[in-house]
């Protein structure tokens, strides 16, 4: 069965800094993966997925994420945190396989310090 | 497209009592997704439908749990004699055909169980 882990559940950065979210995956087959952001009593936003074409994969907000399949990992990055990046940051994982769902990691907040 | 829209956004009820929720998806998706949240937990999968069928139910969804798709448009799920535990955010996706679809999110019904 497929399933994803988050490494952190908290991870915070200065304003500026590097932002570095860690996902895991585990998938008997090639897999989707997405990255959605969620910020306080809303619903998930989107920010980047692999479909297996181009390994590393650009999102909005200047997020991007690389997929490494040795490694089975898609990390998060943004070069330069700001303060709006602030949020709930879920790593998921989808097969296109039975009933297409999609399964989140449990999440890690970011937090951006002035 | 008007995005994925829940109602209530909030509920509060008595335990014991029975409550419903609504989901109206983008209306050209045909595959349409539940979800439950928890405090500082990923989205956990209950329920899918592609149109009008449900293909796959979770171990989550105990019996008191029934979701519907009447014509492959809104979805309803329902919880009777609700409990503490089911307090939860629950969050509905839909996402058209095809193969490494991203599923978009409705900002979710927040239930309170008191």
């Amino acid at each position: 069965a497929q399933s994803v882990t988050q490494l952190g559940s908290h991870v915070s950065v200065s304003e500026g800094a590097l932002v570095l979210l860690r996902c895991n995956y585990s998938s008997s087959v090639p897999p989707y993966l997405f990255w959605y952001v969620q910020y306080p009593n809303q619903g998930l936003q989107l920010l980047l997925k692999y479909t297996s074409a181009a390994t590393l994969v650009k999102g909005i907000n200047g997020f991007e994420a690389e997929f490494k399949k040795s490694e089975t990992s898609f990390h998060l990055t943004k070069p330069s945190a700001h303060m709006s990046d602030a949020a709930e940051y879920f790593c998921a994982v989808s097969l296109n396989t039975g009933g297409f769902k999609t399964i989140f990691g449990a999440g890690t907040r970011l937090f951006v310090k002035a | 497209d008007t995005g994925v829209s829940q109602d209530p956004r909030h509920k509060i009820t008595k335990r014991g009592q029975n409550v419903t929720f609504r989901c109206d998806p983008i209306s050209e998706h045909n595959r349409l997704y539940w979800y439950r949240q928890t405090l500082g937990q990923g989205p956990e999968f209950l329920t899918y439908f592609q149109n009008e069928a449900q293909l796959e139910k979770s171990r989550l969804l105990s019996d008191r749990f029934s979701a519907e798709r009447p014509k492959g448009s809104f979805s309803t799920l329902e919880i009777q004699r609700t409990e503490q535990g089911d307090s939860a955010m629950y969050l509905c996706a839909s996402s058209p055909s095809g193969t490494g679809t991203e599923a978009f999110f409705g900002q979710g019904t927040r239930l309170t169980v008191v």
